[in-house]
């Protein structure tokens, strides 16, 4: 399987930490997204990462990829009930269309 | 940004029926979409790509004749789940990229499909 692994699979931390989820992934890659995804819901983009970026931010959001490593890492800091979610990661790969999702990290946020 | 919208949200079908669900991009023009199943607490699974006008391109492994895709215009594709069973029973998401995707870009993605077989 190509799928990316994730982990931790589940993470239960209170509300103003922060949470820290990694991803790997398989093959080389022209970009890396992560998504979110509450219960039953669809997805929603979060950020994009470029294979020749190494950190970006969003808000609360810090991502992280060390292609040498085929990595990354999604950092939300000072956490709030609401973040309380399943986050994906995604590879794009170079002239592909498709996205390949890791196993996903479960999210609980303990007010 | 940019919204799809899939319909319907959950649905719940006699074993044997065919079910149909739309994905229509709303606000933008996709060559392309993408149909995922999701088990429960378990990742997205590509089923299919959708392409406009041509017949779509399925995953390994995944029964052409058993899930019919249809992608007759640039903001419509729509998966048939025919002669369901419960082992069909599952969550549904399609996906789709503006037309002029060049990379490095985001998907799109709708709510969800809730299938459930009796």
């Amino acid at each position: 399987s190509q799928q990316g692994e994730e982990d931790p699979q589940a993470l239960s931390i209170q509300e103003g930490e922060n949470a820290t989820m990694n991803c790997s992934y398989k093959t080389s890659i022209n970009n890396l997204q992560w998504y979110r995804q509450n219960s039953g819901r669809g997805l929603v983009h979060l950020i994009l990462i470029r294979s020749n970026e190494r950190e970006k931010h969003s808000g609360r959001l810090r991502v992280t990829l060390d292609t040498s490593k085929k990595s990354s890492s999604l950092l939300i800091t000072a956490s709030r009930a609401a973040d309380t979610a399943s986050y994906f990661c995604a590879t794009e790969r170079f002239g592909n269309e498709k996205l390949t999702f890791g196993t996903g990290t479960r999210l609980t946020i303990i007010p | 940004g940019a919204v799809v919208s899939q319909h319907p949200s959950w649905v719940i079908c006699k074993s044997g029926t065919s079910v149909k669900i739309e994905c229509r991009s709303l606000d933008f023009q996709a060559t392309t979409m993408f149909w995922y199943r999701q088990f429960p607490k378990q990742s997205l699974m590509l089923m299919a790509t959708s392409n406009e006008g041509s017949k779509a391109t399925y995953e390994q492994g995944v029964e052409k004749d058993k899930f019919l895709i249809n992608h007759a215009s640039l903001t419509l594709s729509t998966l048939t789940v025919t002669s369901a069973h419960p082992e069909d029973s599952s969550f549904y998401i399609c996906s789709a990229r503006p037309v002029m995707w060049q990379g490095d870009t985001e998907a799109f993605f709708g709510q969800g499909t809730r299938l459930t077989v009796v």
